[in-house]
C-alpha cells in the first residue's frame, strides 16, 4: 500500500503568515487522486483541494495545492484565524489512504 | 443543499454489533457512491469501504473485508454500516462521505457529522 507521510506534525504560525504543509507518498501517485481536507475540533473533515491543485467549491483562493509524483504541498498564503486546524492529505482510490495529519496552530 | 445526516452516538459492549445510518438529501442518492471512514485517536482517519447505492456493490479496505457490512435503502436515501463483534479498538467516530469524481479527479466532497461509537465493558 502507498503510505502518505505528512510533515511537519505540528506547525506553529501566526495570522497573516504563510503556511506550507507537505505530503509525501511512498510510491508515485496520479496527482488527480491527491486530495486535501481541513478538520476542526468536533467537526467532520472539509473538502479543500482535489486533483492536487484544484480548489473545491467555496474554498478561498489563499489555499493552493501543488506537486506531482511523490511530493505534494498545501500552501495557505496568508493565514486567517479560522485556518488553524488539522490538515490531511488523502489518496483517492485503491486503499484510499490518509496521511496522519498536520496540526496548524497559533 | 446537500446534506448527510447520521444516527446518534452508540455505546456497546465487546462482542456486540452496531449499525450506523447515513441519510442523504439534496442530490440523487442512487447516483453517487457513499464511503465510510472512521477516525480514532491512534489511527487517525481510516477508510472502511464504499457502497454503490444503485447496485448495492461494495468494496472494503482489507482490514474490514469480511467483517463490515454496507447496505442501503434507496427508498429513503439512506446508507448503513454494520460492524459486528465489536472490540474496544473499534471505538471511533464513524463518518459517511459522498464520493466526488470530476474530470478524472476524485475525492470525498460531502461528509456526515460523524457517529461516535464507544466499545467498553
Amino acid at each position: 500500500d502507498n503510505v502518505l507521510t505528512q510533515s511537519p506534525a505540528t506547525l506553529s504560525l501566526s495570522p497573516g503568515e504563510r503556511a506550507t504543509l507537505s505530503c509525501r507518498a511512498s510510491q508515485n501517485i496520479n496527482s488527480k487522486f491527491l486530495v486535501w481536507y481541513q478538520q476542526k475540533p468536533g467537526q467532520a473533515p472539509r473538502f479543500l483541494i482535489y486533483g492536487a491543485s484544484n480548489r473545491a467549491t467555496g474554498i478561498p483562493d489563499r489555499f493552493s495545492g501543488s506537486g506531482s509524483g511523490t511530493d505534494f504541498t498545501l500552501t495557505i498564503s496568508r493565514l486567517e484565524p479560522e485556518d488553524f486546524a488539522v490538515y490531511y492529505c488523502h489518496l483517492y482510490g485503491g486503499s484510499y489512504t490518509f496521511g496522519q495529519g498536520t496540526k496548524l496552530e497559533v | 443543499q446537500v446534506h448527510l445526516v447520521q444516527s446518534g452516538a452508540e455505546v456497546r459492549k465487546p462482542g456486540d454489533s452496531v449499525k450506523v445510518s447515513c441519510k442523504a438529501s439534496g442530490y440523487p442518492f442512487a447516483d453517487i457512491y457513499m464511503h465510510w471512514v472512521r477516525q480514532t485517536p491512534g489511527q487517525g482517519l481510516e477508510w472502511v469501504g464504499w457502497i454503490n447505492p444503485n447496485t448495492g456493490g461494495t468494496n472494503f479496505a482489507q482490514k474490514f473485508q469480511g467483517r463490515v457490512t454496507l447496505t442501503r435503502d434507496t427508498s429513503v436515501s439512506t446508507a448503513y454500516m454494520e460492524l459486528p463483534r465489536l472490540e474496544p479498538d473499534d471505538t471511533a467516530v464513524y463518518y459517511c462521505a459522498r464520493d466526488f469524481y470530476y474530470d478524472k479527479n476524485g475525492g470525498l466532497d460531502i461528509w456526515g457529522p460523524g457517529t461516535r461509537v464507544t466499545v467498553s465493558s
